[in-house]
């Protein structure tokens, strides 16, 4: 079946630092791959998507890049703030057994950006 | 506003009990999925519909149903409630497989 795979947080950085969060994927055919961020206390808003292999998603300094050969779609951003600290979910889409697609996430990572 | 709607934002219950949880899609929206999120489990998947019609099932207890009306609004029915089954609730809705909207969620408390 689908899974995802992230790093276990924490992660603490200081504000400015590189941020990277290592996301690996199994799936059957072709899915799209999604990161989504949950601040304290809200649900998940949508952080980027790509759709197919060598896609870049990118959005507010964040990108990731589907990558089909190593089956992996990593976070990064150049330099975070202490308002980047959150849950960050790496995700899947891919056509189930249904007919109809689902929604696979991985556990979470923490992001803890002190000043 | 993400544009999808769930109600009520808390909800606090005593085990044993039976509580419905509410989510209106986003305008145009066909596809509604409901999530559980508890520390211990993560974000599981519980059920999908379909313009009114069940497509999957995911790790979804017997003692829960869902449906979907017409209006394309969704229900979650959670009954004889344990003290497990604290958690947020999630639903999302989707016109395609490249995105998917959440709401805000539903905190559960049983007590």
């Amino acid at each position: 079946g689908n899974s995802v795979t992230q790093m276990e947080g924490p992660v603490t950085l200081s504000e400015e630092a590189f941020l990277t969060i290592n996301c690996t994927y199994t799936a059957t055919g072709y899915p799209s791959l999604f990161w989504y961020v949950q601040y304290p206390g809200e649900g998940l808003q949508l952080l980027l998507k790509a759709t197919k292999a060598d896609d870049k998603g990118s959005n507010k300094g964040f990108e990731a890049t589907y990558r089909k050969e190593t089956t992996s779609f990593h976070l990064e951003k150049g330099s975070v703030q202490v308002s980047d600290s959150a849950v960050y979910f790496c995700a899947l889409s891919a056509w189930g057994n249904s007919g109809y697609s689902t929604l696979t996430f991985g556990k979470g990572t923490m992001l803890l950006v002190s000043p | 506003d993400s544009g999808v709607t769930q109600t009520p934002k808390h909800l606090i219950t005593a085990t044993g009990q039976r509580v419905t949880l509410r989510c209106s899609p986003r305008s145009g929206d066909l596809s509604v999925y409901w999530y559980q999120q508890s520390l211990d489990q993560g974000l599981q998947f519980l059920i999908h519909y379909y313009n009114g019609e069940e497509r999957a099932k995911g790790n979804i207890l017997e003692r829960f149903s869902a449906q979907q009306f017409p209006d394309l609004h969704s229900e979650l029915n959670l009954s004889s409630l344990e003290l497990g089954d604290s958690a947020l609730y999630f639903c999302a809705s989707s016109a395609t497989i490249y995105g998917y909207t959440f709401g805000s969620g539903t905190r559960l408390t049983v007590v």
